[in-house]
């Protein structure tokens, strides 16, 4: 099993839409999480961390469920600059874990 | 500030030929990192540097080698290219890697091709 596991997609969503994507994480040791978006041939970029009570930034909202090891990732009211793909992140001690992406598609 | 800069941006070369990767940073991070990114792999890690002087093996180290030159530069060199090796190589570098919400930043990347 992998240690971040993420739905590829792509998720295909119209314009103004909400949107949640999940990711699982299997080691309970885990630290610390984040969101990262990577734009197509593109440098992944920091979207958000994540914190044990739950954070939002703007149209964004993501969760931590420590005792079901999953993070979430809400968006709100979609925009086609949406468009991406999100990089679920686990930190283990000194080790950083990337999951491989979920695709999100918004559509006009 | 530039960040993360990475050179070449682009790299084409015969199986067997060598070549160095760099990459450095201007926010005087203590760690840094080289990853790759396949289609439908996601991105590994190859090798990092936790702090200067020190580098360690990430989950795909063979065939590669790393130098942490100093604080603000980190090479990754090939030493004999094969064509598996063709893939798009991210530099990154964060304050330190045990910390709580410790942003990683990016690099451009180089698309290396191997032929």
């Amino acid at each position: 099993r992998k240690e971040v596991e993420q739905d590829p997609g792509p998720f295909n969503v119209p314009e103004g839409a909400t949107v949640a994507f999940n990711c699982t994480y299997s080691n309970s040791a885990s630290q610390s999480f984040f969101w990262y978006r990577q734009d197509c041939r593109k440098e992944p970029k920091l979207l958000m961390s994540v914190y044990s009570s739950g954070n939002e930034d703007g149209r964004f909202t993501a969760q931590l469920n420590r005792a079901s090891q999953y993070i979430s990732l809400l968006i709100r009211d979609s925009k086609l600059s949406d468009s991406a793909t999100y990089l679920c992140v686990v930190r283990r001690g000194d080790k950083i874990i990337f999951g491989k992406g979920t695709r999100l598609h918004i559509l006009p | 500030n530039a960040g993360v800069t990475q050179t070449p941006k682009f790299q084409v070369l015969k199986t067997g030929q060598s070549m160095t990767l760099q990459c450095a940073q201007d926010m005087n991070h203590n760690s840094m990192y080289w990853y790759r990114q396949d289609p439908g792999m996601g991105l590994r890690l190859i090798y990092y540097s936790a702090s200067e002087g020190t580098t360690d093996k990430g989950e795909v180290p063979n065939g590669y080698n790393v130098s942490r030159l100093n604080k603000r530069e980190f090479s990754l060199r090939l030493e004999s290219a094969a064509p598996s090796q063709t893939s798009v190589y991210f530099c990154a570098s964060s304050e330190a890697p045990t910390a709580t919400y410790n942003e990683q930043f990016f690099g451009p990347g180089t698309r290396l091709t191997v032929l």
